[in-house]
């Protein structure tokens, strides 16, 4: 079965600084995709930015990008010039065969 | 366009009563998925469909039936209720791709408690 970790419980930025949370997943499968989830106090959950395994190159969405690393199963997001609207949890995910599995989640603060 | 719809936002319940939550969609995806939140934890899939008629359980499926009679819909039935399923549900709608399903659209969820 697939699984993703998420070693960071808990992680605060200051206002415009960056930040960069970790997620490592180990799958036997060679197609599959990685996704950043965001989740506010309003409990929504909302899309940050995708990866297909496929690709080598880097995801960015605007302030977001991720670090993928395949080999090392790796898949960190780095947030930049980070706002107070950033603050909420971030789950990893990954998906292959429609079985998706979520790590446990990193509750970011940031700070003014 | 709604989007993923769910239906109740609360819900408390005792032991032993059954309840169905339901679960809509408006964008025409094939897939829909049913998962759990609890405190500390991520989400955890419990069933999911890949179209009207098809059925597979998830990481977490005990405790818990569904069925898929057409596109939009995609109830989850309790059976029994038990304290242990007291948690935050969400569904969830996407396209499939062919490694998988694509990006999935949430629902704002549903808390329940189970007493």
């Amino acid at each position: 079965a697939q699984t993703v970790t998420q070693s960071q419980p808990e992680m605060s930025v200051q206002e415009a600084e960056t930040v960069t949370l970790s997620c490592t997943y180990d799958t036997s499968e060679s197609d599959y995709y990685l996704f950043w989830y965001k989740q506010p106090p309003s409990r929504q959950m909302i899309l940050v930015i995708r990866q297909e395994a496929y690709k080598q190159q880097n995801a960015t969405e605007n302030r977001f990008s991720v670090n993928f690393q395949k080999a090392a199963k790796s898949f960190s997001l780095k947030i930049s010039d980070s706002q107070l609207g950033d603050a909420a949890m971030y789950f990893c995910a990954i998906v292959n065969n429609n079985d998706m599995r979520f790590g446990a989640g990193t509750r970011l603060t940031v700070k003014p | 366009n709604a989007g993923v719809t769910q239906t109740p936002k609360f819900q408390v319940l005792k032991t032993g009563q059954s309840m169905t939550l339901q679960c809509a969609q408006d964008m025409n995806h094939e897939y829909m998925s049913w998962y759990r939140q609890d405190p500390g934890m991520g989400l955890r899939l419990i069933h999911y469909s890949v179209g009207a008629g098809i059925t597979d359980q998830g990481e977490v499926p005990n405790g818990y039936n569904v069925s898929r009679s057409t596109t939009e819909d995609f109830p989850l039935r309790l059976l029994s209720a038990a304290p242990s399923q007291t948690s935050v549900y969400f569904c969830a709608s996407s396209s499939v791709l062919a490694g998988g399903t694509d990006t999935q659209y949430f629902g704002p969820g549903t808390r329940l408690t189970v007493l």
